[in-house]
């Protein structure tokens, strides 16, 4: 597709409930990011895959968190057991280069309510 | 630790004012800055990438310094328009081995009035 695509766009979940994010990247981009938003803040990093190795997943809040990009392309981010403190937006961004740097383009994000 | 930091964090101006937002970082070791835009309810776009050898970057009414030995980066809007209102994130990638992430800034959220 033209841009980073992510589903669902919103979800509601019930406390203690396992969710799975998605994240289709621009096609041929090496680099992935994951990063949670909590309203009125700016984006804090989660993990980082260079194609389908995880580089950097050093801002996973906790072991109920799960990122994996497989075959280099797809991304999901699960968390498993949701509480409340997870309620945000999770945004995935792509890049076409590695750790040199490119213009990173973002998802629309998925925006999570846990209840 | 590299901590990003935007002042101001709301800004209000008339349509066709000349404006700066400013963007500070405490290391100075880093690969590149972006500034980006965000529209309510929406994602980032990127607007400027200055890569650290760079000074500054320009593209239409933007334009976009850093100045690394200070940890300082200006975002210059020039006849500031409506539809320029949005929040304006400012976003940096250091060099420590095995860091790979944008480490961003709370963001400066500007209102254009008509």
């Amino acid at each position: 597709g033209a841009g980073v695509s992510q589903s669902p766009r919103y979800k509601v979940a019930k406390r203690g409930q396992d969710v799975a994010l998605r994240c289709d990247p621009i096609s041929g981009h090496v680099s992935l990011f994951w990063y949670q938003q909590a309203l009125g803040q700016g984006p804090e990093f989660l993990t980082y895959f260079q194609n389908e190795a995880q580089l950097d997943k050093s801002g996973l809040p906790s072991d109920r968190f799960f990122a994996e990009r497989p075959e280099g392309s797809v991304s999901t981010l699960k968390i498993q057991r949701t509480q409340q403190e997870d309620s945000a937006v999770y945004l995935c961004a792509s890049s076409s280069q590695g750790i040199s740097g490119n213009t990173i383009y973002f998802g629309e994000g998925s925006w999570l309510t846990v209840v | 630790k590299q901590e990003v930091t935007q002042i101001p964090a709301a800004l209000s101006v008339p349509e066709g004012e000349n404006l700066v937002l400013n963007c500070s970082f405490t290391d100075s070791a880093i690969y590149n800055l972006q500034w980006f835009r965000q529209d309510p309810g929406k994602g980032l776009t990127s607007l400027l990438l200055i890569q650290s050898s760079q000074r500054e970057q320009t593209s239409g009414r933007l334009n976009a310094s850093l100045d690394k030995s200070s940890g300082r980066s200006t975002l210059y809007i020039a006849a500031s328009q409506p539809g320029d209102s949005a929040t304006y994130l400012c976003a940096v990638r250091g060099t420590t081995s095995g860091t790979y992430k944008y480490i961003f800034g709370t963001g400066t959220r500007l209102k254009v009035l008509a």
